[in-house]
């Protein structure tokens, strides 16, 4: 069974702070690894597509690395504002079989308190 | 405003009635994807359909059936439903389902609970 970690589970955070959150996957076959946020009552947005291992991406105060060799993705905010407030979905997809497709982790809640 | 839409928001039914969630896409994108959302726990892929054509049916009760007339339209047709089928049904699209690196646009869901 392939499995996705996210942790924390949910963070607090006064606006202003910086804020990371860890995303681990298995290593082996992987293929890509996408970032989505996710505030409450929209759609999940999508972040970032990641699949070199090493690769950066970035769109604004937000910014994503990713390790494949050891299985982890960090999710950097810079200066949290009260908008960031959501839920941050990492998924993954590896090659192999029917299992080529997005595998979620249960996210990570963020609350940025003004 | 990701341009995939879900009707209805959200739907109240009991275990012998039949009904469908309806998701459009107008992106020009040719695959389709349902997920299913319950509490505390990750987003799980239902169906996929790629070219209208279902691709993936990952082990789902026959109790749901998908339904894709053409590459803008997704169907989910529901019936004799359980409680524990309460949960947020997603709707995703994205230009082709290749290799994973695609992004998935999403719809705002359908909440459903079974009575």
């Amino acid at each position: 069974i392939l499995n996705v970690e996210q942790s924390p589970q949910s963070l607090h955070v006064q606006e202003g702070d910086s804020t990371n959150f860890t995303c681990s996957f298995p290593s082996s076959n992987f293929y890509a690894l996408h970032w989505y946020r996710w505030e409450t009552a929209k759609s999940p947005e999508a972040l970032f597509v990641m699949t070199l291992n090493g690769d950066e991406k970035k769109k604004g105060r937000i910014s994503a690395t990713l390790n494949t060799k050891e299985g982890y993705s960090y999710l950097y905010i810079k200066g949290s504002q009260p908008e960031d407030s959501a839920t941050y979905l990492c998924a993954f997809t590896n090659y192999g079989g029917a299992t080529n497709k997005l595998i979620f982790g249960t996210g990570t809640l963020l609350a940025v308190q003004p | 405003e990701t341009g995939v839409t879900q009707t209805p928001r959200h739907l109240v039914m009991g275990m012998t009635n039949k009904k469908s969630l309806k998701c459009e896409q107008h992106l020009g994108h040719n695959a389709m994807y349902w997920y299913k959302q319950s509490a505390k726990k990750p987003l799980e892929l239902m169906f996929v359909y790629n070219f209208k054509e279902q691709t993936e049916n990952n082990s789902v009760p026959s109790r749901f059936s998908p339904e894709c007339p053409n590459s803008s339209h997704l169907f989910l047709h529901l019936h004799t439903l359980q409680p524990e089928d309460s949960a947020l049904y997603l709707c995703a699209s994205s230009r082709e389902r290749d290799g994973g690196t695609d992004t998935q646009y999403f719809g705002p869901g359908t909440r459903l609970t079974v009575l």
